[in-house]
């Protein structure tokens, strides 16, 4: 069975440009996260989707970002326009539904893409 | 301007050697916790799990242990091994949340 995957594995682009990162889930799986870990600190909680749904959305930094799982399969994000911040690695995570809450739901991860804003 | 990162903390253990890494939660609602082994260019991956109603738990050459009342998480690993260097993680969350809350990670290297 296939992993999370996510694409691209790495993008660099300028300040004020737009990027669209994606995740493809582990088939099946409702519950998909997106994290981010900037320039070696903890690793930040984005926002769950459950199916199409955003179940929770309080980590996402300001509007300059955009998460959609449209048909509730694949998910993309979205920044628009980036800043230098914007820059660390991005991880989804998808989990088996049945529940919204993660516990004793563990989360399978991706390889991350490794985002840079010049 | 250019933000500063926290340097991880590391320990560097010789192969075949015990391996201890330590970490410190906040919140006393967290009640599931599980470590996360993060090697170069892959995404975190799951090691061991435990619930706030246990203090130890123990897998493959690795042990959590839970201290409830003073919010400390540990994992220790048995005969380190050179594949076990890597950066971990603990990670927490509640019942009732939706997100795991990550730690700033520990990074571990193998000495052979």
């Amino acid at each position: 069975e296939a992993g999370v995957t996510q694409f691209p594995s790495h993008s660099v682009i300028e300040k004020g440009q737009t990027v669209t990162l994606r995740c493809d889930p582990i088939s099946g799986h409702d519950n998909l996260y997106w994290y981010r870990r900037v320039m070696g600190k903890e690793i930040k909680f984005l926002l769950h989707f459950v199916k199409e749904s955003k179940q929770d959305e309080s980590g996402m930094p300001n509007n300059r970002f955009l998460a959609e799982r449209t048909g509730g399969t694949y998910s993309t994000l979205k920044v628009q326009p980036a800043e230098l911040e914007d820059s660390g690695v991005y991880f989804c995570a998808s989990s088996p539904g049945g529940f919204t809450g993660p516990l004793n739901n563990e989360q399978f991860f991706g390889p991350g893409t490794r985002l840079t804003v010049l | 301007g250019e933000s500063v990162g926290l340097h991880l903390p590391t320990l560097s253990v010789q192969e075949g050697d015990n391996s201890i890494i330590n970490c410190a939660y906040s919140n006393s609602a967290s009640d599931y916790f599980i470590w996360y082994k993060q090697e170069s260019g892959k995404g975190p991956q799951f090691i061991i799990d435990i619930r706030s109603n246990m203090d130890k738990r123990q897998g493959q050459r690795v042990t959590v242990l839970l201290n409830k009342t003073v919010k400390h998480l540990s994992l220790q690993i048995a005969a380190t091994q050179p594949g076990d260097s890597a950066v971990y993680f603990c990670a927490e969350t509640s019942n009732t949340g939706n997100q795991f809350y990550f730690g700033t990670g520990t990074s571990l290297t193998v000495i052979p």
